[in-house]
């Protein structure tokens, strides 16, 4: 079955330091997709990456950096110099490819970060 | 931006009534989905379409139907609106299902 485990529910920071977002997943698929979305207070929530099961090197952007390792079923994203932008809730979630068509999507609970000054 | 709208983005409403939301694209995306969000539980799908009238079910699909009779169109459908159904809904839309995806502003829905 399809799901997305994320297990912190919130983390709190200070300014400065690296956090580390987890994101566990379950899928019987041997193609899927695994992403992560910001959604920072005011309300909408952004596409951060993409990564698909065949791809697993890991990404770097600016001061964001996401590692896939299909070993343990983890897409784990990294906030390196923590800002108090950063404050919001992060999602992982998962697309694969049901028997009856398309391809469905679904979230994981979330993980909240708080950033202090 | 997306060009992703819904409607209405506030609705109170009586436990028992119908009531639809309206997600409209003007990006000609094949993939659209309904989401609610709820405190603890993140985004749970509800339903989603890889075309037109090629929907699906999602996770929490019980108590909702979706129609899509056109590209730009995707409706949401409580049947009878129980207090259970007090979220915020969110719609979203792919050109592919391996792609992001793009998210509408939200629906505020309140039964009581």
């Amino acid at each position: 079955a399809q799901k997305v485990t994320q297990a912190q529910t919130e983390i709190s920071v200070v300014e400065k330091e690296d956090v580390t977002l987890d994101c566990v997943y379950e899928t019987r698929d041997t193609t899927y997709y695994l992403f992560w979305y910001k959604q920072p207070p005011s309300g909408e929530l952004v596409f951060l990456i993409r990564r698909n099961s065949f791809d697993e090197q890991n990404e770097i952007s600016g001061r964001y950096s996401w590692n896939f390792q299909k070993s343990t079923s983890s897409f784990n994203f990294t906030i390196t110099a923590s800002q108090v932008v950063d404050s919001a809730v992060y999602f992982c979630a998962l697309s694969e490819a049901p028997s009856t068509g398309g391809f469905k999507t679904i979230f994981g609970a979330g993980t909240r970060l708080f950033v202090k000054a | 931006d997306a060009g992703i709208t819904q409607s209405p983005r506030h609705k109170v409403t009586e436990t028992g009534t119908p009531v639809t939301l309206r997600c409209h694209q003007t990006e000609n995306h094949r993939y659209m989905y309904w989401y609610r969000q709820d405190p603890g539980h993140g985004l749970r799908l509800i339903h989603y379409s890889y075309g037109v009238k090629d929907t699906d079910k999602g996770e929490v699909s019980d108590g909702y139907s979706v129609s899509r009779s056109k590209t730009e169109d995707f409706l949401l459908t409580l049947e009878s609106a129980t207090s259970s159904q007090t979220s915020v809904y969110f719609c979203a839309i792919s050109e592919w299902a391996t792609r992001g995806a793009y998210f509408g502003p939200g629906t505020r829905l309140t039964v009581t």
